[in-house]
């Protein structure tokens, strides 16, 4: 499985578009790229998934460039309730999933 | 759609116990289902692959006679932490995808608060 690099740590404030890069390097050709959220003590929230390209749904969208080797999730205008740990995975659909650290999430008012 | 519930939210128990923890797919199917623990400040970490009808496929490092999992159907999974140790002490998550569609996204449970005195 390919192993994923996020920030530690990013801040924001409320009502800013927040970026978050993950670096997966060693990618394959059947993996997709998904990214969840997770707040203290609750299941990881499935946010968003793709393969290539660009992807929107009504939370966040998610930029893949040609080569794949790494991911930009959007959060555009994000909130206080946006404060939390997001993930990114990179694997074959319907497979086992394997999460890296993470990245904490601040947002300030 | 595509809830997964846990049962129990917290459970406390003593040293040398069996606790069972359930899993449940509420509304779709799911032939494979996945376990995971998390410690404070920590990420997940996969425990084990659960597959309805046949045995469990444990990750490097996990002691699959001491966490004992059954798929007994396309709806239920369970994870028994057996003889548990304070060090057993965690919070266990687990996840399901759906069966036959496209997406392939999982769905995670609330998970389960274990405390072990």
């Amino acid at each position: 499985l390919a192993k994923t690099t996020q920030p530690i740590s990013m801040d924001s404030y409320e009502g800013q578009e927040v970026n978050i890069t993950c670096s997966h390097n060693n990618i394959a050709t059947n993996d997709y790229i998904t990214w969840y959220q997770q707040f203290p003590s609750q299941g990881p929230r499935f946010i968003i998934q793709g393969y290539k390209t660009k992807v929107t749904n009504e939370v966040a969208s998610l930029f893949i460039p040609a080569d794949r080797k790494s991911s930009t999730l959007s959060l555009p205008r994000v909130s206080l309730s946006d404060t939390a740990v997001y993930y990114c995975l990179v694997g074959p659909k319907g497979g086992k999933l394997i999460f890296g650290q993470g990245t904490e999430l601040s947002v300030k008012p | 759609g595509a809830v997964v519930s846990q049962h129990p939210s917290w459970v406390i128990c003593k040293s040398g116990t069996s606790v069972k923890i359930e899993c449940r797919s509420l509304d779709f199917q799911a032939t494979t289902m996945f376990w995971y623990r998390q410690f404070p400040k920590q990420s997940l970490m996969l425990m084990a692959t659960s597959n309805e009808g046949s045995k469990a496929t444990y990750e490097q490092g996990v002691e699959k006679d001491k966490f004992l999992i059954n798929h007994a159907s396309l709806t239920l999974s369970t994870l028994t932490v057996t003889s548990a140790h304070p060090e057993d002490s965690s919070f266990y998550i687990c996840s399901a995808g759906r069966d036959g569609l496209a997406g392939g996204e999982q769905y995670f449970g609330p998970g389960t608060r274990l405390t072990v005195t």
